[in-house]
């Protein structure tokens, strides 16, 4: 992997549906990983920073993994709720952030 | 506290003007970032400062591209004689101090249209 990539590039679920998607980063010489919400025409949202590997972080009804060794992370929402509903994106530093292209949810009532 | 403030907010420009967009960071944070977001991609980015100085500009695409935060506070993005390419979101963010584990709070951006 040489740049961060996202998958899936969309994702359509309903309400009360759990769902997950992958953040894949250079796994050589990692320092730090980033997930951010985005919705429309509001500010990028910090969910998490992620250093460790086999770390594991929540805030609220989202949580996140980490395997620096395999460059991955994954990022899961339990009881997708509408106002989840926006663009996931993960970012690697070691000072600026290089970011995918992230993954637009939306959760259908 | 007041968050990341970016004017304006939209900006339609005429191909060959110049533009001058204002990111007014967090109180008190050092590091300051700009970033582009076009169309279907992540955010990339062109500059960071860690107080006045331009610590890194690898990221700027070419010399119409310019920079500056000359108090260590407000920084603006000078682009000169845009083309249609440069039409994309500008976002800044800071942060406290410059490193890859302190979080990056973001503004709402600028939208930039160049017709």
């Amino acid at each position: 992997i040489l740049n961060v990539e996202q998958s899936p590039q969309s994702l359509h679920v309903q309400e009360g549906d759990s769902t997950n998607f992958t953040c894949s980063f250079p796994s050589s010489n990692f320092y730090a990983l980033h997930w951010y919400r985005w919705e429309t025409a509001k500010s990028p949202e910090a969910l998490f920073v992620m250093t460790l590997n086999g770390d594991e972080k929540k805030k609220g009804r989202i949580s996140a993994t980490l395997n620096t060794k395999e460059g991955y992370s994954y990022l899961y929402i339990k009881g997708s709720q509408p106002e989840d509903s926006a663009t996931y994106l993960c970012a690697s530093a070691p000072r600026q952030l290089t970011f995918g292209s992230g993954t637009q949810l939306t959760v259908l009532p | 506290g007041a968050g990341v403030s970016q004017t304006p907010s939209n900006k339609v420009t005429e191909k060959g003007k110049y533009v001058e967009l204002r990111c007014d960071p967090i109180s008190g944070h050092t590091a300051l970032y700009w970033y582009r977001q076009s169309l279907g991609q992540g955010p990339e980015f062109l500059i960071y400062f860690q107080g006045t100085g331009a610590a890194d500009d690898s990221g700027l695409p070419n010399d119409r591209f310019f920079a500056v935060r000359p108090e260590g506070s407000v920084s603006t993005l000078k682009i000169q004689r845009t083309e249609r390419g440069d039409s994309a979101v500008y976002l800044c963010a800071s942060s406290l101090v410059t490193g890859g584990t302190d979080t990056q709070y973001f503004g709402p951006g600028t939208r930039l249209t160049v017709l």
